[in-house]
């Protein structure tokens, strides 16, 4: 079936590090695939997406690129700040429903 | 727009009591999500709902979960009796019909005594 995996953490980052959050899929088909981030106490939140193979997803200095070849499609961000401390999911839904297939998450702290 | 809304948003029970949870989700939003999340671990889907109608509920404990939708717009989700291994956050979340993007609400984190 269906399913994500991404690097386990938690991930221990200075201030202005580089980031990379690694993310591989199986999915048949052809998926939609999704970065969602969930700060203390809060619930998840769309933070970026890409809908086809080499469509690149960016917001807020995050990028992730659907890689189809790859099955992957990782977060980066080339300068991280102590507010981007959060768990950050990587998530993929099917072409044939709308069900969500969520990694385990992975927990950043940025120390400054 | 006015996003998911849940509530309670804390909980702490004893083992064998009930517990209800309530989600209003976004307004016009077919199809509505009830996920458990264990400390450390992604969500996992417990059951979907396409209006008033069950799509999926496949990991949905029956003998002690049950959720209804019954005018397709907010919904609860129950256990009774509670375990210690349901502590846990319980997000809900929504979408358009046809849309691929779900928004979360806050959750509900229940603690089991």
């Amino acid at each position: 079936g269906d399913s994500v995996t991404q690097m386990e953490g938690p991930v221990t980052l200075s201030e202005e590090a580089c980031l990379t959050i690694n993310c591989t899929y199986t999915a048949t088909g052809y998926p939609s695939l999704f970065w969602y981030v969930q700060y203390p106490g809060e619930g998840l939140q769309l933070l970026l997406k890409a809908t086809k193979a080499d469509d690149k997803g960016s917001n807020k200095g995050f990028e992730a690129t659907y890689r189809k070849e790859t099955t992957s499609f990782h977060l980066e961000k080339g300068s991280v700040q102590v507010s981007d401390s959060a768990v950050y999911f990587c998530a993929l839904t099917s072409n044939t429903g709308n069900q969500f297939y969520f990694g385990t998450g992975t927990s950043l702290t940025v120390i400054p | 727009e006015a996003g998911v809304a849940q509530s309670p948003r804390y909980k702490i029970i004893e083992k064998r009591q009930s517990v209800a949870f309530w989600c209003n989700p976004i307004s016009g939003h077919a199809t509505l999500y009830w996920y458990q999340q264990i400390l450390g671990q992604g969500p996992k889907l417990l059951i979907q709902f396409q209006n008033n109608g069950v799509v999926d509920d496949s990991q949905l404990p029956k003998d002690r979960f049950s959720a209804e939708r019954l005018k397709g717009v907010d919904s609860t989700l129950k256990i009774q009796p509670a375990k210690l291994e349901d502590s846990a956050v319980y997000l809900c979340a929504s979408n358009p019909q046809g849309g691929y993007e779900q928004f979360f609400g806050p959750g509900t984190r229940l603690t089991v005594l």
